[in-house]
């Protein structure tokens, strides 16, 4: 079974350009989440899509960024214009969705550098 | 303000020898949690959770013990091997579907041989 995919691995752009990330979870999973490191830190949450809808985005920083997850496959977060200090890892998990089940599974991330 | 803390940056211990990482949480509606292990340039791997029903859960070398009066946490892994050199996140979540996970800052482990 195939884990969960991000791409790029790497993005290097300058400040007030646009970035997309994407993201495929592990196939028949519901939940897809995004999380960001930045410079070290603890591994924050970004937002939370239950199939294709927005469960959760409390954790998503300001109105730059922007997720989609259409149809409830993969999905996409765009940051524009992007700014200095959204440089990071940026992560993708997915699970099931089981009750008494919280495990998430992550990709290997995409390290977004802004200039 | 951190709700989950790992308060030792690092971790140094000798192949064979007992490891024992800590975590503490402060948000008393925390009820599952979970370790990771991360290696460079990769993304988490989940290793073990505990349900706050439990108070122990053992998977091969891997034993986590919480503690919910002290709200403390901690991962043991034994005997210690090279390969489990990496850093160690400690996560939690308010409940045990599908939602968000909180992190600490995690705890890098050397092990030597």
């Amino acid at each position: 079974e195939a884990g969960v995919t991000q791409f790029p691995s790497h993005s290097v752009i300058e400040k007030g350009q646009t970035v997309t990330l994407r993201c495929d979870p592990i196939s028949g999973h519901d939940n897809l989440y995004w999380y960001r490191r930045v410079m070290g830190k603890e591994i924050k949450f970004l937002l939370h899509f239950v199939k294709e809808s927005k469960q959760d985005e409390s954790g998503m920083p300001n109105n730059r960024f922007l997720a989609e997850r259409t149809g409830g496959t993969y999905s996409t977060l765009k940051v524009q214009p992007a700014e200095l200090e959204d440089s990071g890892v940026y992560f993708c998990a997915s699970s099931h969705f089981m009750l008494g089940y919280n495990e998430q599974f992550f990709g290997p991330g995409t390290r977004l550098t802004v200039l | 303000d951190q709700q989950v803390k790992q308060n030792s940056p690092s971790l140094s211990v000798q192949e064979g020898r007992i490891s024992i990482l800590n975590c503490d949480y402060t948000n008393s509606m925390f009820d599952y949690f979970l370790w990771y292990k991360k290696y460079p340039a990769e993304g988490p791997t989940f290793l073990i959770s505990i349900s706050s029903i439990k108070d122990k859960n053992e998977d091969g070398r891997f034993t986590v013990f919480l503690n919910k009066s002290a709200k403390h946490l901690s991962l043991h892994i034994v005997p210690s091997q090279p390969g489990d050199s990496a850093v160690y996140f400690c996560a939690a979540s308010d409940n045990q579907a599908g939602t968000a996970l909180i992190f600490g800052k995690g705890t890098t482990l050397s092990v030597s041989s």
